[in-house]
């Protein structure tokens, strides 16, 4: 059974460009979460879409977005980057509780 | 805003030593999971407890959830190397949402 799948493992971008990146739930699985993990920050939830809609919404600026398609897959987009946006962004699919994370994106941000 | 506090931050350990790991809160929790981070990996999920007072043992981890529902512990007994790593409690609310604490770095040497 394949696991949450995130693409790409790790990016590099420049301040003010905006990256997107994608998540593959695993099968079945009809919520996907979005999280940013930094040293000074922890581990801070961004949104959660189910069944292509967002459920709820943490405390990020309007830069990030998401979006989930009928196949149960996610994309989260962020534009105008900062330096501050260097994190690993993790995906999690969600069934009965049991949420399942993805390796991560390593996005940093120069 | 819903915040949990872990303790302590770091804890570094010799293999074969007991410890216990909190997560504290002045909110209560529908559920608090507890998760293992290793680098370079997302979380794992260790185990799920939702009722005040519940124990669960796993293997030579024991979770306990406060009467309370507002903080959780985390027992770990004859530690090993292999269990490096990030631990992480996350408390979960009826509406959906979840906060994530500050996690606890623990390192185990031979």
């Amino acid at each position: 059974k394949a696991g949450v799948t995130q693409t790409p493992r790790y990016l590099i971008k420049t301040r003010g460009q905006q990256v997107t990146l994608s998540c593959s739930p695993i099968s079945g699985h009809r919520s996907v979460s979005w999280y940013q993990q930094t040293p000074g920050q922890g581990l801070q939830f961004l949104f959660e879409y189910f069944s292509e809609t967002q459920r709820n919404k943490g405390n990020f600026p309007g830069r990030f977005s998401g979006r989930q398609f009928s196949n149960s897959r996610s994309e989260m987009n962020v534009s105008t980057l900062e330096l501050g946006d260097s994190a690993l962004y993790l995906c999690a699919s969600s069934l009965d509780r049991v949420r399942t994370f993805g390796s991560g994106t390593r996005l940093t941000v120069v | 805003t819903q915040l949990l506090e872990q303790s302590p931050q770091f804890l570094s350990i010799q293999e074969g030593e007991n410890l216990t790991v909190y997560c504290n809160s002045s909110s209560v929790f529908s559920s608090l999971q507890w998760y293992r981070q290793e680098p370079g990996e997302g979380p794992v999920l260790l185990v799920t407890v939702v009722t005040g007072g519940e124990v669960k043992k796993l293997k030579r981890l024991t979770f306990q959830f406060g009467d309370a529902r507002k903080d959780s512990s985390l027992h770990i007994t004859a530690a090993q190397p292999g269990d490096t790593g990030l631990y992480l409690c996350a408390g979960g609310t009826n509406a959906g949402k979840s906060t994530f604490g500050d996690g606890t770095t623990l390192t185990v040497k031979p």
